[in-house]
């Protein structure tokens, strides 16, 4: 089935350790979404890519960089994890083709911070 | 702005109970709406969607319909079961392709 994949599940990394998470999408979106969602909250967009082109919301941490190498995959980089980073990254994608359509989010991956 | 209110909760139900979760935006135009539900440890699953005035999203027994009258899209089950805890997030599509999210409501139904 075309889906939203996330690797891994489960993430742990040492403080200030580089860490990168992925994401790959079958769905041949043209926009992918990068989430921050900690506990008891709504998912918090950190950045997206539409096509090639990126696009930071203006109070993502400079911490927080991404790469989208194709249309399949999207990594989120980590590049100095604080005890604060810990939380669940959820990767989304949708089509935009001139009005706003569904996204579709893959399984997250928890990350924890030692 | 554009904003995404919903009911707070938690809300704890006993199995059969009837749901209703409210939801109310703030937009211009006429934006996408959609229900998102969260199981424990999961990613989102989009439970249910309506793209326009009065069209009504269903799925798996739950309903919501796009009132532009009252702002609202308010989600409804008529017999919930215990497989339905879950936290739902109510969201509007914006026109540079962004979700805006309600705060989520966190739902038990009990045996």
């Amino acid at each position: 089935d075309a889906m939203v994949i996330q690797n891994p599940r489960y993430q742990v990394t040492q403080f200030g350790k580089p860490v990168t998470l992925s994401c790959s999408q079958t769905l041949n979106h043209n926009v992918m979404y990068w989430y921050q969602q900690k506990s008891s909250q709504a998912p918090k967009l950190l950045f997206h890519y539409y096509d090639k082109d990126f696009n930071n919301e203006a109070d993502t941490p400079d911490n927080f960089q991404s790469r989208r190498p194709n249309t399949s995959f999207c990594f989120l980089d980590i590049r100095s994890p604080g005890l604060g980073d810990a939380a669940m990254y959820l990767c989304a994608t949708s089509r935009f083709r001139g009005h706003y359509t569904e996204a579709f989010f893959g399984q997250g991956t928890r990350l924890t911070v030692v | 702005g554009n904003s995404v209110t919903q009911m707070e909760g938690p809300v704890t139900l006993s199995e059969e109970a009837f749901l209703t979760i409210n939801c109310t935006y703030t937009a211009t135009g006429y934006p996408s709406l959609f229900w998102y539900v969260q199981y424990p440890g999961e990613g989102l699953q989009l439970l249910l969607k309506a793209t326009k005035a009065d069209d009504k999203g269903s799925n798996k027994g739950f309903e919501a319909t796009y009132r532009k009258e009252t702002t609202s899209f308010h989600l409804e089950k008529g017999s919930v079961q215990v497989s339905d805890s879950a936290v739902y997030f109510c969201a509007r599509g914006r026109s540079n392709y962004k979700l805006t999210f309600g705060k989520g409501t966190l739902l038990t139904v009990n045996p």
